[in-house]
């Protein structure tokens, strides 16, 4: 398996409240990313980044913000949750290059009361 | 960006080889086309991918027609931990964003 973790695996939080989620990899890959999966959507991606301190918007990228200050961390906050953000939320790793895929964690199950 | 077509579920006999279809008409010259699965509740599983020739590692192999307009997966021996939802991407080159479809959900029958 692929040197990812994501922490945490679950979480439970109430609406308006500030929630970052982790993900670590020891592979030294260039390339992360933030995906949610929901019923009915699929995966679709939030943010990804390029290298440290470089990063873009995915597809649905409103109401979320991440950080990367160092290759092995790539973070995803929520500053002020929703309902509507309650979703299993996937990072990902990759090489870069087109002809490499990506690797998945094992998911953070996020819900918003 | 190049989208794929694959039917919404399909069954497979346990033991026997597992074909899944899938379409990428638009598919340009240099585009990749990959498989995931996942099994409920974990993380895609990258299962193979390429370009132009057919593939073939320990998980499966991968048949992309001349034209590359189509390709199919083949598990050559499914089995019951086969059981998942199986993913076509045709990857998008420009900035190595991964469009996930519906997939296909595969059953294997005991």
């Amino acid at each position: 398996d692929a040197g990812i973790t994501q922490s945490p695996r679950h979480k439970v939080t109430e609406t308006g409240t500030p929630v970052t989620l982790r993900c670590h990899q020891t592979e030294n890959h260039r390339y992360m990313y933030w995906y949610r999966q929901d019923p009915g959507h699929g995966l679709r991606l939030i943010h990804y980044s390029y290298g440290v301190k470089d990063t873009d918007k995915g597809e649905v990228s409103d109401g979320y913000s991440v950080s990367r200050s160092k290759t092995e961390d790539f973070l995803l906050t929520l500053e002020s949750a929703t309902s509507s953000q309650t979703s299993v939320y996937f990072c990902a790793i990759s090489k870069g290059a087109s002809n490499q895929p990506q690797h998945f964690g094992d998911g953070t199950r996020l819900s918003i009361l | 960006d190049a989208k794929t077509t694959q039917p919404t579920s399909m069954d497979c006999a346990e033991g026997r080889a597992a074909n899944l279809p899938c379409n990428h008409s638009t598919i340009s010259g240099n585009e990749y086309v990959y498989w995931y699965r996942q099994i409920h509740s974990q993380g895609p599983q990258y299962i193979i991918h390429g370009l132009k020739n057919n593939e073939t590692n320990e998980m499966a192999s991968l048949i992309i027609t001349e034209d590359r307009k189509s390709s199919t997966l083949i598990l050559p021996h499914a089995t019951l931990r086969d059981t998942a939802v199986y993913y076509c991407i045709v990857r998008v080159n420009r900035d190595d964003k991964i469009i996930f479809g519906k997939g296909t959900r595969l059953h294997i029958l005991p």
